[in-house]
Parts: structure tokens; sequence; C-alpha cells
């Protein structure tokens, strides 16, 4: 079992729709969760980090965590077309030697059509 | 100037060539990280580093090593590149917890 598994997706949603992508984590411990964004090509760019349980918004994005279910998601309101991406799903390991270790997920494709 | 970079951004090599990818940081970061990303793929943790004297491998580590010159150096190296090696390479730096800094990525093919 990967440590981080996301739906590689494509995901296609059409412009002014929410879209949903979801990431679950293999370590009950993880304390730290990451969502990052990626355009082809280009170095991923952080778009949101939550820590705690509930819900984080920010701007058009909402990031949810749920520590019981080892779940985590990212809610992209009124999409875009230039949300069109790859995003990833980090988690920072939380105890032993390994604390502090960043692991990513396999990426969702989002497109975003007009 | 970029806060993490990398060296070279391209490169091609023949198989069995000894190649190093370099990377510096003036973030100040003590822990440092070296990924690679295939076509479609998330990102593959190789080797971690969280101080000059702790290195420790990721899940793909075979056919790679690293050294960590100092707290703003990262090296890594493919002793003998075979062509299944061929990917984007991202070296990163992070101060827990905050994000994770990348550099620009390097573009490498071993043909």
């Amino acid at each position: 079992q990967k440590e981080v598994e996301q739906n590689s997706g494509p995901l296609s949603v059409p412009e002014g729709a929410i879209a949903s992508l979801n990431c679950t984590y293999s370590d009950r411990g993880s304390q730290s969760f990451f969502w990052y964004r990626q355009y082809s090509g280009k170095s991923p760019e952080l778009i949101m980090f939550i820590y705690s349980n509930g819900d984080k918004e920010d701007g058009r994005f909402t990031a949810q965590l749920n520590k019981a279910s080892q779940y985590v998601s990212l809610l992209i309101r009124d999409s875009q077309p230039s949300d069109s991406a790859t995003y990833l799903c980090a988690v920072s390991n939380a105890g032993g030697t390994s604390y502090g270790k960043l692991t990513f997920g396999q990426g969702t494709i989002l497109t975003v059509h007009p | 100037d970029a806060d993490v970079t990398q060296t070279p951004r391209n490169r091609i090599t023949k198989t069995g060539k000894r190649i190093m990818l370099e990377c510096s940081q003036t973030k100040g970061h003590d822990r440092m990280y070296w990924y690679r990303q295939d076509p479609g793929l998330g990102l593959q943790l190789i080797y971690y580093s969280f101080d000059v004297k702790d290195i420790n491998k990721g899940e793909i580590s075979d056919g790679y090593s690293v050294s960590r010159q100092a707290q703003a150096k990262f090296s890594l190296s493919l002793e003998s590149a075979i062509p299944n090696q061929t990917a984007l390479y991202f070296c990163a730096t992070s101060d827990l917890p905050q994000e994770a800094f990348f550099g620009q990525g390097t573009r490498l093919t071993v043909v």
C-alpha cells in the first residue's frame, strides 16, 4: 500500500463548477498535510496546508481533513481554466526516525473546460 | 535569484556514465529532499536529509547516492546511469512544519 494515494484522474469539470480532489494516507500518526499545484513542466507550488481536523478555507480553495478516516481533500470553487494542473497531496510523517519526511501522492490531473 | 537552485537544468547522458545533479538553497533550511517525477506520476522520494550528518533513503534509492556537503548544498549522483532513470528530478527544502520549496527541476535523459 502506498503511503499517500490519490485518484490519478483525469478529473474534468466545467468552468464555474466545484472540483473535488481526494487523498488518503496510511500513517495514522501523520500531522501535517499539504496540497500542491503543478503546471506541466514546472515545479510544484503550495496551495494549502492543514494540521487540524475540519475545514480550512483560503479564497476559492477549501482543504478538509479527517484524521479518523485518514482522509484529506481539496475543494476548488468556481473552477477556472487556469486551475487546470496536476494537484499533489503531501503528508509529513509524525514520528520515529522519519519525522518530517514529506511524502507525495501520485497526483490528480484536473482539467477545467470553458 | 531563486531560493532553491538546481544545476544543470537539462542533461543528456549515456548509459553507464556517472552524473551528478546539484542543489543549493538560500532558505537556511535544515531539511533537503531529492525527488524523481516520471511523466504523469507524482513525486517519488529518493533521499532526504535533515541536517549535514543525517541522510536517509527514500522509497526509490537504488541506483542513486547523495552527499550533503553543507547545510545549503545537497547533491544527487547516479553512479552508472541507465535509461529508466530518465526523468524530471526535483530538489526541495523545508523547515517543518512549513511548506517545501522546490527547485526548477533537472530534466535528465539517459540514452
